[in-house]
């Protein structure tokens, strides 16, 4: 079992450029979460999928900021017109359903750290 | 909304001494959240350390120990006799078991570094 694939795991984007960070799950796990992690505000929620539908989006910031999940093998986290506030490792997680009493552990992947010049 | 607070920045402990890592939690969209503690080891990725469900429950890992209070909302990270391999980043974190989400709110985390 690789774990959780994320790709690059380093990018460097010039303001105004977009941005696509890639997430491979662990095969089986039917949730994904997309977390982002900065010095300021921590590791902050972004968005999570179950059965590759969006369920909770609540963390996403309204504008610039989209993520899909095509089929069960990865889910894409894109930034247009990128910030330097959006500099920040981008998290991406999953588990086996995610949700419920006793939730399933997340499994984290080694995330993406995305610097914007 | 949901929120932690642990013990800011670092910590540092001398081998075989004991430690105690604070965390509070706080939320009003559920009554009974999952609490859970994650460590990043140096050069590794977030990985989950121990997990309690049930108020009054207590959890144990790689002899880390947390108990669920519900009356404090607390959920503090002890361990009686750390290791040089212990030292890393600690977070504290709070699932909402709550209808169509299965999110979690993490604290800032805290650095461990255990002296020999």
């Amino acid at each position: 079992n690789a774990g959780v694939i994320q790709t690059p795991r380093h990018k460097v984007t010039g303001k105004g450029q977009e941005a696509t960070l890639w997430c491979e799950p662990i095969s089986g796990h039917s949730a994904v979460f997309w977390y982002r992690q900065t010095i300021v505000q921590g590791l902050e929620f972004l968005t999570y999928f179950r059965n590759q539908a969006p369920i909770d989006d609540s963390g996403m910031p309204k504008e610039r900021f989209s993520a899909q999940m095509p089929n069960q093998s990865h889910s894409t986290l894109k930034i247009q017109s990128t910030q330097p506030q959006d500099s920040a490792v981008y998290l991406c997680a999953s588990s086996l359903e995610g949700w419920g009493f006793n939730q399933d552990t997340q499994y984290f992947g080694p995330g993406t750290r995305l610097l914007v010049l | 909304g949901d929120s932690v607070t642990q013990t800011e920045g670092q910590v540092t402990v001398s081998e075989s001494k004991s430690l105690i890592i604070n965390c509070t939690y706080s939320t009003t969209s559920i009554a009974y959240p999952n609490l859970f503690w994650y460590v990043r080891y140096p050069g590794e990725g977030l990985q989950l350390l121990l997990k309690v469900i049930t108020a009054g429950q207590k959890g144990s890992s790689r002899g880390f120990e947390a108990t669920y209070n519900k009356e404090t909302t607390s959920f503090h990270l002890q361990k009686a006799s750390v290791q040089e391999s212990d030292s890393a980043v600690y977070y504290c974190a709070l699932g909402n078991t709550g209808a169509n989400t299965g999110k979690l709110t993490f604290g800032h985390g805290t650095i461990l570094r255990v002296h020999p």
